[in-house]
């Protein structure tokens, strides 16, 4: 069975510009989260969507926003990307929306902005 | 979610048994703690997770105390690849809109040869 999956494995960009992270859910997996993990700093949890809608969001600005397809994968959108954006972005999916199920993280999306 | 306490750092020799504690003396009856663990640049991984019974799995154990206000992840024979960050998290069983998981700083565990 696959696991979660996220591409692109690195991604550049310069400051200012827009940014597209992609995630595949493990099959059968409604729920995605999104975390940002900046260089040395911990997991900072950003966005969950579960059925197509955005349950909660993270103490980040508007600028960072994503959705969820009728397939359940998921899009990260960053837009006007700022130097500090740069980090390791997670995505987690589990299978229903309790907090008896654990959730499965993918390898991740360097993004650098220079 | 409850807050957890870890230690920053521990050492473990290989072979041995690796207890990896964590507090949570603010833990709510429907609150559950899980492990994860994270090895450099890589994603966290699932490893066990437990209300208030003692779990164990292919990979550790847990021991949640009768008051549930800490637990022991168990390694029972840490391997050089058991070198990672470790996060004990709680996490609201019902609610509605908070099953995120919400990490700390974790306990970076080191197995030397």
């Amino acid at each position: 069975e696959a696991g979660v999956t996220q591409s692109p494995t690195h991604l550049i960009k310069t400051r200012g510009q827009q940014a597209t992270l992609r995630c595949s859910p493990i099959s059968g997996h409604t729920s995605v989260y999104w975390y940002q993990q900046a260089l040395g700093l911990g997991l900072q949890f950003l966005l969950w969507y579960d059925e197509g809608e955005e349950r909660n969001r993270g103490n980040f600005p508007p600028r960072f926003s994503g959705r969820q397809f009728p397939n359940y994968s998921s899009e990260l959108n960053v837009n006007a990307l700022e130097l500090e954006d740069s980090a390791l972005y997670l995505c987690a999916s589990s299978v229903i929306m309790t907090g008896n199920t654990e959730a499965f993280f993918g390898q991740g999306t360097r993004l650098t902005v220079v | 979610d409850a807050k957890t306490t870890q230690p920053p750092s521990m050492d473990c020799a290989e072979g041995r048994a690796a207890n990896l504690p964590c507090n949570h003396s603010t833990i709510s009856g429907n609150e559950y703690v899980y492990w994860y663990r994270q090895i450099h640049s890589q994603g966290p991984q699932y490893i066990i997770h437990g209300l208030k019974n003692n779990e164990t799995n292919e990979m550790a154990s847990l021991i949640i105390t009768e008051d549930r206000k800490s637990s022991t992840l168990i390694l029972p024979h840490a391997t050089l690849r058991d070198t990672a960050v470790y996060y004990c998290i709680v996490r609201v069983h019902s609610g509605g809109s908070n099953y995120k998981l919400t990490f700390g700083k974790g306990t970076l565990l080191t197995v030397n040869p």
